[in-house]
């Protein structure tokens, strides 16, 4: 069956740097496009970008240039989400999702909750 | 970009009643939208795609309607499983934006 296992929570002072993974089985990783989405806690979803899996172009959304890098191992079917500089307003889960181009997200990561805090 | 307005943003209802949820978007959309139902602590559930196609393994009372800017999630019944917040999202253009939330709650 499709999944996407993201990596464990992670806890960082500001300043510092994370990345998280999202490993995708089931599937063929490059025939899907792969989502990043943020949660701040109580808050709602917020579309932070994609990566073709296929050629490896990120886009990201105008809130997320700059300290928000999207990569991927394909031969490990991995997907990862790297944010420096980390911020407090950084706290929050990232979900990794997946969907074909302008299509919604059928399947979703469990969610990697990042905590900074000095 | 592309603003959803959900509302309301928090609805207290019985199970066994009937609700309807609303997002307008901020330009025309077609049918271009998703919805999601999100309960504490989970990751986001597709419920419906595309304003009003169903998914597979999602219960027959969630169903959608509308095009344009005006798109509408019913309920049909209540559920104590139900009580959880449903998001929409928009596939039209880039950035891929969702509303804010409404909050289905017990009365």
């Amino acid at each position: 069956q499709i999944q996407l296992v993201q990596s464990g929570p992670e806890l960082k002072k500001p300043g510092e740097s994370v990345k998280i993974s999202c490993k995708a089985s089931g599937y063929t990783f490059t025939d899907y496009a792969m989502h990043w989405v943020k949660q701040a806690p109580g808050k709602g979803l917020k579309w932070m970008g994609w990566i073709n899996t296929y050629t490896g172009k990120p886009t990201y959304a105008d809130d997320f240039k700059g300290r928000f890098v999207f990569s991927l191992e394909a031969s490990a079917s991995t997907a990862n989400l790297q944010i420096s500089n980390l911020k407090n307003e950084d706290t929050a889960t990232y979900f990794c999702a997946r969907s074909p181009t302008m299509a919604p997200f059928a399947y979703w990561g469990q969610g990697t909750l990042v905590t900074v805090s000095s | 970009d592309i603003v959803l307005t959900q509302s309301p943003a928090t609805l207290s209802v019985t199970p066994g009643e009937s609700v309807s949820l609303s997002c307008r978007a901020s330009q025309g959309i077609s049918t271009s939208i998703h919805w999601y139902q999100q309960k504490s602590n989970e990751s986001p559930r597709l419920l419906i795609k595309y304003a009003s196609q169903s998914i597979s393994g999602i219960p027959s009372r969630f169903s959608g309607s509308g095009s344009g800017t005006d798109f509408t999630l019913s309920i049909n019944r209540v559920e104590s499983e139900d009580f959880s917040v449903y998001y929409c999202q928009q596939s039209y253009s880039l950035p891929r934006t969702f509303g804010g939330g409404t909050k289905l709650e017990l009365k």
